[in-house]
């Protein structure tokens, strides 16, 4: 069975500082997805950033970047000039070829202050 | 744009009461799911559907019930509450293509008492 490992329950940073968000994985498989999701205080999973692993090259979205080790099953998660919308619980999770479903880690509650 | 829509947002159940959380999305997509989300935990997959008339288990299906009889609609069945039940529930759909994205509703709160 796959899982995903989040080790930081909490982060703080300031404001336009940049912060990195860990994640490992578990799995026997060569093909699958990884995300990250964002949960604001409202609770809607909203999807920060997609990883196909077959791909070398790490994903961005704006101020979002992953760091992919595949051999290393580590699957980071970097915001830069962090903002205070930021602040929110990010999940990290796997998906496995072949299959919609995904596998969560425990979350890193994420606050940027002011 | 609806989405995913959830009903209803917030129910309090008493323990042995049955209910049914509603799911509806827009977008034609073939594949649904329910998860949960404890206190200090990610969400859990409960139950899935590749298609009308097809369902599976997830990681935590017992106690609830599933079915599928529309491409829309999939509602979420509790057969007889228990406190163990009171999470955070969130439906989810996407077109079946493995990696693609996967669209939430914003979340039921059910507390069994």
């Amino acid at each position: 069975a796959q899982t995903v490992t989040q080790s930081q329950p909490e982060m703080s940073v300031q404001e336009a500082e940049t912060v990195t968000l860990s994640c490992t994985y578990d799995t026997s498989e060569s093909n699958y997805y990884l995300f990250w999701y964002k949960q604001p205080p409202s609770r809607q999973m909203i999807l920060v950033i997609r990883q196909e692993a077959y791909k070398q090259q790490n994903a961005t979205e704006n101020r979002f970047s992953v760091n992919f080790q595949k051999a290393a099953k580590s699957f980071s998660l970097k915001i830069s000039d962090s903002q205070l919308g930021d602040t929110a619980m990010y999940f990290c999770a796997f998906s496995p070829q072949g299959a919609q479903k995904l596998v969560f880690g425990q979350g890193t509650r994420l606050t940027i202050n002011p | 744009n609806a989405g995913v829509t959830q009903t209803p947002k917030f129910q309090v159940l008493k323990t042995g009461q049955s209910m049914t959380l509603q799911c509806a999305q827009d977008m034609n997509h073939e594949y649904m799911s329910w998860y949960r989300q404890d206190p200090g935990m990610g969400l859990r997959l409960i139950h899935y559907s590749v298609g009308a008339g097809i369902t599976d288990q997830g990681e935590v299906p017992n106690g609830y019930n599933v079915s599928r009889s529309t491409t829309e609609d999939f509602p979420l069945r509790l057969l007889s509450a228990a406190p163990s039940q009171t999470s955070v529930y969130f439906c989810a759909s996407s077109y079946s293509l493995s990696g693609n994205t996967i669209y939430f509703g914003e979340g039921s709160w059910l507390t069994v008492v």
